[in-house]
């Protein structure tokens, strides 16, 4: 159990609102990951952190911000919310040995935009 | 780009073995994971490679041959329990925490 959860769990909005989703771990893990996951798509990156502040962008960054002001938490917003946006988040931490770190997932959560 | 390539579906019999495979395309190779996913619930780790070879984990084998870029998922005396999908993964470049690259995943099916 890398002690990863994520809120809310499910979620359902209309199209234009803000949203945030948040990644919370209990065990100081520096990297920290976004991914959602959709259908004939798998896992694709969003933005990840590599530390309290630092962050970068992933493959699929566009109409996503997400902010690190502490090490447990790693939020994920959606400015105004798209259709396209209906998807699973996953939130990820990397762990383990230096030069082998696995990364770890947490439970998702699904979001549904109207 | 990176390219990562994995059957879509697969069917096999309780007690057989399956071979899923996968091939990747990426311009940097640090380690490829295998990731199990049942419907409806998160990814959870099965193996790592980093090395050609065969790593063996109770039911579960993993093998790598870096210079075909292909790698294999092993899984013996299937259970049912074992439906869900394989997750491909790589990780590139050379960096023990950059993000991995997914493949679309394999949904497996075993019958009885």
């Amino acid at each position: 159990d890398a002690g990863i959860t994520q809120s809310p769990r499910h979620k359902v909005t209309e199209t234009g609102t803000p949203v945030t989703l948040r990644c919370h771990q209990t065990e100081n893990h520096r990297y920290m990951y976004w991914y959602r996951q959709d259908p004939g798509h798998g896992l694709r990156l969003i933005h990840y952190s590599y530390g309290v502040k630092d962050t970068d962008k992933g493959e699929v960054s566009d109409g996503y911000s997400v902010s690190r002001s502490k090490t447990e938490d790693f939020l994920l917003t959606l400015e105004s919310a798209t259709s396209s946006q209906t998807s699973v988040y996953f939130c990820a931490i990397s762990m383990g040995l230096a030069g082998s770190e696995t990364q770890y997932f947490g439970p998702g959560t699904r979001l549904l935009v109207l | 780009g990176q390219n990562i390539d994995q059957p879509t579906e697969m069917t096999a019999t309780e007690g057989a073995i399956v071979q899923i495979n996968c091939t990747y395309q990426t311009s940097g190779f640090n380690g490829l994971f295998w990731y199990q996913q049942h419907a409806g619930e998160a990814p959870t780790f099965l193996s790592y490679n980093v090395l050609d070879g065969l790593e063996e984990k109770g039911r579960f084998s993993s093998f790598l041959s870096r210079s075909k870029g292909y790698s294999y998922l092993l899984l013996k005396e299937l259970q049912m329990k074992d439906s869900a999908s394989y997750l491909c993964a790589v990780r590139v470049p050379y960096s023990g925490n950059t993000p991995l690259v997914f493949g679309k995943g394999t949904r497996l099916s075993v019958i009885a």
